[in-house]
């Protein structure tokens, strides 16, 4: 089942300018991870934060969770052309045992 | 190893026929799972192996597919008398024991005409 929901749907900007998109899940979570799918390819591993850490850094990328209101954004600063993609959330919680959760995901349009 | 490796990338099959995909895992990754996406979809989960055995299997796995990891190395899913709605992109993942996050492959496209 698909237990993150991403919000926007659909966020289009210009480069430089800063991406923000927002997840929300359902039950407690163990850690949540951001993933970004390139049109038709599989899908990297951008950054997990567990659900004892509040915010967490890799380079361009800053995620916050807040498991009070079951939220995470993934900020991406600086945005590049290269950064167009579809950007997914997924939960691991004690009830899916190992598999991940994702949601439906951000499709991101960054236009030079 | 350079990833996670699915074969074939494409697949177009007439309905009713089987068809199996095959996964290779980074090697020292012991878990491996299979996810299905749709166009404008998150992937869902199928099935989960540690090593060689199966741990874990959606209901979206109906008796039609099976799932093997002989050995704990590479996978199979294979599914049988295909339907239409079968079509979708297969995805392999890879994770280690520490679960850094998932390594995903690029994924078999089904297609079923």
């Amino acid at each position: 089942s698909q237990q993150g929901e991403e919000d926007p749907q659909a966020l289009s900007i210009q480069e430089g300018e800063n991406a923000t998109m927002n997840c929300s899940y359902k039950t407690s979570i163990n850690n949540l991870q951001w993933y970004r799918q390139n049109s038709g390819r599989g899908l990297v591993h951008l950054i997990l934060i567990r659900s004892n850490e509040r915010e967490k850094h890799s380079g361009r990328l800053r995620v916050t969770l807040d498991t009070s209101k079951k939220s995470s954004s993934l900020l991406i600063t600086a945005s590049r052309a290269a950064d167009t993609a579809s950007y997914f959330c997924a939960t691991g919680d004690s009830n899916s045992g190992y598999a991940l959760n994702f949601g439906k995901g951000t499709s991101l349009l960054v236009t030079p | 190893d350079t990833g996670v490796s699915q074969d074939p990338r494409h697949k177009i099959t007439k309905r009713g026929q089987n068809v199996t995909f095959r996964c290779d895992p980074i090697s020292e990754h012991n878990r491996l799972y299979w996810y299905r996406q749709t166009l404008g979809q998150g992937p869902e989960f199928l099935t989960y192996f540690q090593n060689e055995a199966q741990l874990e299997k959606s209901r979206l796995l109906s008796d039609r597919f099976s799932a093997e990891r002989p050995k704990g190395s590479f996978s199979t899913l294979e599914i049988q008398r295909t339907e239409q709605g079968d079509s979708a992109m297969y995805l392999c993942a890879s994770s280690s024991v520490a679960l850094y996050g998932y390594t995903f492959g690029s994924g078999t496209r089904l297609t079923v005409v």
